[in-house]
């Protein structure tokens, strides 16, 4: 079975606090994905990468970064949290996506910024 | 740029109805794929079906069937009598290079 694992289920963290989130696939996938997923607005695209050390920003990247050390993890990092981003947030992976390959997400980390 | 329209925000149904989800897209691309994902209460995305954009023969698996109609843009879901483990919230999702998703919608099946 396909597994993408993410890092924390839950975190808290104060304002201005860099943070760190973590996802690991199993399945030797190419391409990477973080998602914030909000009430009423559905999953939104961070970041995505197709390769290793190579990112692609989504629709909303601002205050975001990401880091792809290896192939089979993929960083998200909020460089200063503010409150706003607190979120559920979502990590996928897919083989060839331009394809029509299925994605394979994770469990979400609920991120709460005090 | 591409965008996913979920215009349907809650569906609530009495067990063994059909429940018909509506999605409308926009891409520039000539090649794409669309997928319909469930979400469960547990969390997790689940993906149910896709379809690429060069047929638009539609479909019927198990109690599933969809709806692709390249000329509207649309990509209709349908759930033949529906049970309570349907409830979810599904979405609709395209992809050329990234995949984009809808807003979502919550499907609530009452026993």
């Amino acid at each position: 079975d396909v597994k993408v694992t993410q890092s924390s289920r839950y975190l808290v963290k104060r304002t201005g606090e860099k943070v760190f989130l973590e996802c690991v696939q199993d399945m030797d996938h190419e391409n990477m994905f973080w998602y914030r997923q909000d009430p009423g607005l559905g999953l939104r695209l961070i970041y995505f990468s197709y390769d290793v050390k190579m990112k692609e920003k989504g629709d909303i990247p601002e205050g975001y970064s990401v880091s792809r050390e290896k192939k089979e993890r993929f960083s998200l990092i909020l460089e200063s949290a503010s409150t706003n981003q607190t979120s559920m947030y979502l990590c996928a992976s897919s083989l060839f996506p331009h394809r029509g390959t299925e994605a394979f997400f994770g469990q979400g980390t609920r991120l709460t910024v005090v | 740029a591409q965008k996913v329209t979920q215009a349907q925000t809650e569906i609530s149904v009495v067990e063994k109805e059909d429940v018909t989800l509506d999605c409308v897209y926009e891409t520039r691309d000539t090649t794409y794929y669309l997928f319909w994902y469930k979400q469960p209460p547990s969390g997790e995305l689940v993906f149910l079906i896709r379809r690429n954009s060069f047929d638009e023969q539609n479909e019927i698996s198990g109690r599933y069937s969809w709806n692709f109609q390249k000329s509207t843009s649309s990509f209709n879901f349908t759930i033949t009598a529906s049970q309570v483990v349907d409830s979810a919230v599904y979405f609709c999702a395209l992809t050329d290079y990234k995949l984009s998703f809808g807003a979502g919608t919550t499907v609530t099946v009452r026993a």
